[in-house]
C-alpha cells in the first residue's frame, strides 16, 4: 500500500517568508509525527498527534512553528518567518496507534533551504 | 533522561565481512529499541525493532540485533556486508513523556562498505 507521502520534496524560501509543509499519513494510522534532521545532525522530535488528542508540541523549537492535523489525517507543519537555521530536512511519520510496541513510518521528507 | 548513543560516527567495512553498528541507551523502564536506516536522499525505512522476548531480532535485509540488558545496549549487526548496505544507520528508543510517546534518536552512524 502507499507510504508515507510529504510535499514538496523540496522547498527554497527567502528569509522572513512563511512556509508549509504537508504530510499525508498511511491510511488509517491515527498517530502522526514530526521530526526536523539537520545537517550533521540526528533527528529532532518536533510534534506529535494521536488521534483527537490535544498534540504533544513539546519539540518545537519557537512560537514560529506550529502544525495542525485536519480530519485526523493529512498534516500540515507552518514555519512563521523563516530564519536561515531552520533549513533542515523536515521528516514526517506515522503509525497505526501510539504503543510504544508501534512502528513509525517515515515519509521522504522536505528539504527546506531559508536563503 | 532518556537517551541514545551511538559511539561511532562512521564505520568502514570490506564486503563480505561481518559487520557491527553500536547503539546503547538510557530510559527508564522497559526499553523500546529500533533500527532505521537512510540511504541518501530518502526518509527513513524501519529495520527492526525490540519489544520483549528473544534477546536477538531479526530484521530486513538480513540484519539483526542484539538486546543486552545488563550492558543497555541494542547492537546491529549482520554476517556478511554487501556494497548496497552503505547507508546512515540510526539507533532510536521510544521515549514516554507527558503520556505520549516519541521515538529519541541516535545521532547516526554513516556505514561504508567497499569492494
Amino acid at each position: 500500500g502507499a507510504g508515507v507521502s510529504q510535499s514538496p520534496s523540496n522547498k527554497v524560501t527567502e528569509k522572513g517568508k512563511d512556509v508549509e509543509l504537508r504530510c499525508d499519513p498511511i491510511s488509517g494510522h491515527t498517530a502522526l509525527y514530526w521530526y526536523r534532521q539537520s545537517l550533521g545532525q540526528g533527528l529532532e522530535f518536533l510534534i506529535y498527534f494521536q488521534g483527537n488528542s490535544a498534540p504533544d508540541k513539546s519539540g518545537l523549537p519557537s512560537d514560529r512553528f506550529s502544525a495542525e492535523r485536519t480530519g485526523g489525517s493529512v498534516s500540515t507543519l507552518t514555519i512563521q518567518r523563516t530564519q536561515q537555521e531552520d533549513s533542515a530536512v523536515y521528516l514526517c511519520a506515522s503509525s497505526p496507534e501510539d504503543r510504544p510496541l508501534d512502528t513509525q513510518y517515515f515519509g521522504p521528507g522536505t528539504r527546506l533551504t531559508v536563503l | 533522561a532518556q537517551s541514545v548513543a551511538q559511539p561511532e560516527d562512521q564505520v568502514n567495512v570490506a564486503e563480505g565481512n561481518p559487520l557491527t553498528v553500536k547503539c546503547t541507551y538510557s530510559v527508564s523502564g522497559n526499553p523500546y529499541l529500533f533500527w532505521y536506516v537512510q540511504y541518501p536522499n530518502r526518509g527513513l525505512q524501519f529495520l527492526l525493532k525490540y519489544i520483549t522476548g528473544d534477546n536477538l531480532v531479526k530484521g530486513s535485509y538480513g540484519f539483526e540485533a542484539e538486546f543486552n540488558k545488563s550492558q543497555t545496549s541494542f547492537h546491529l549487526k549482520k554476517p556478511s556486508a554487501l556494497v548496497s548496505d552503505s547507508a546512515l544507520y540510526f539507533c532510536a528508543v521510544r521515549a514516554v513523556s507527558g503520556g505520549y510517546n516519541k521515538l529519541i534518536f541516535g545521532a547516526g552512524t554513516r556505514l561504508a562498505v567497499h569492494p
